[in-house]
């Protein structure tokens, strides 16, 4: 079965550095999201995108946040300037239709680390 | 803003009986979504709810829709150690954007 692959598993970086997360959404899917989970806590919108541009974001994606798609299989999700509460579970997902209408396939996560 | 909430935050069943998670929003929702997520694992879809006052069946799992598409309830029954998990809700106002709810932590005993 086709999954949602996403490196690295765990990233440790100093705060202030940029960060960059990765994912590979499942092939045919159109539909491509983050979400992070700071541990134990709920699972927390950050963006979603679709057709080459941002379709929707949260509160939490201000300037310090920035997806791209720079080809054909993978979907980025860059941290600027990192500080310590960055530090949770990032969450790629992807879905074959937009709106709530197809099912989110959820990647195994990049836990980030900041020191 | 738009807030979710699930109740109760954590459910220590014995296994074989029951048990329900309560989701509510502040807001109408277009649909709903149902993920169980295993300890130190992602997101694993379950269910999707659509139409006001829809019931859905999946073996022992029932999904539930309000009249009003402001609330939802996940329902097991004569639950099993492999339904441990927390189990969460993920409502669509409108758009691409799912607010997920705070999650029902389930532990069964066996």
């Amino acid at each position: 079965e086709p999954e949602v692959t996403q490196t690295p598993s765990h990233q440790v970086t100093q705060m202030g550095q940029e960060v960059i997360l990765r994912c590979v959404p499942i092939s045919n899917h159109l539909y491509f999201y983050w979400y992070r989970q700071i541990l134990g806590q709920k699972v927390e919108f950050l963006v979603s995108f679709y057709n080459n541009e941002i379709s929707e974001k949260s509160e939490i994606f201000d300037d310090q946040f920035s997806v791209e798609r720079p080809d054909g299989s993978n979907f980025t999700l860059k941290i600027r300037s990192t500080k310590l509460e960055d530090s949770a579970m990032y969450f790629c997902a992807s879905s074959a239709g937009g709106a709530g209408n197809q099912p989110q396939h959820f990647g195994d996560g990049t836990r980030l680390s900041i020191l | 803003g738009q807030q979710v909430m699930q109740i109760p935050q954590y459910q220590h069943v014995q296994e074989g009986e029951d048990f329900t998670t309560y989701c509510n929003s502040s807001t109408t929702l277009s649909n709903i979504q149902w993920y169980k997520q295993r300890p130190g694992g992602h997101p694993v879809f379950l269910i999707q709810l659509v139409k006001s006052g829809e019931v859905k069946k999946q073996k022992r799992l029932t999904f539930q829709f309000g009249e009003a598409k402001k609330n939802s309830s996940l329902h097991i029954t004569a639950t099993q150690t492999t339904d441990v998990g927390t189990y969460f809700c993920a409502g669509n106002p409108a758009g691409n954007q799912f607010y997920f709810g705070t999650g029902t932590s389930l532990t069964v005993i066996p």
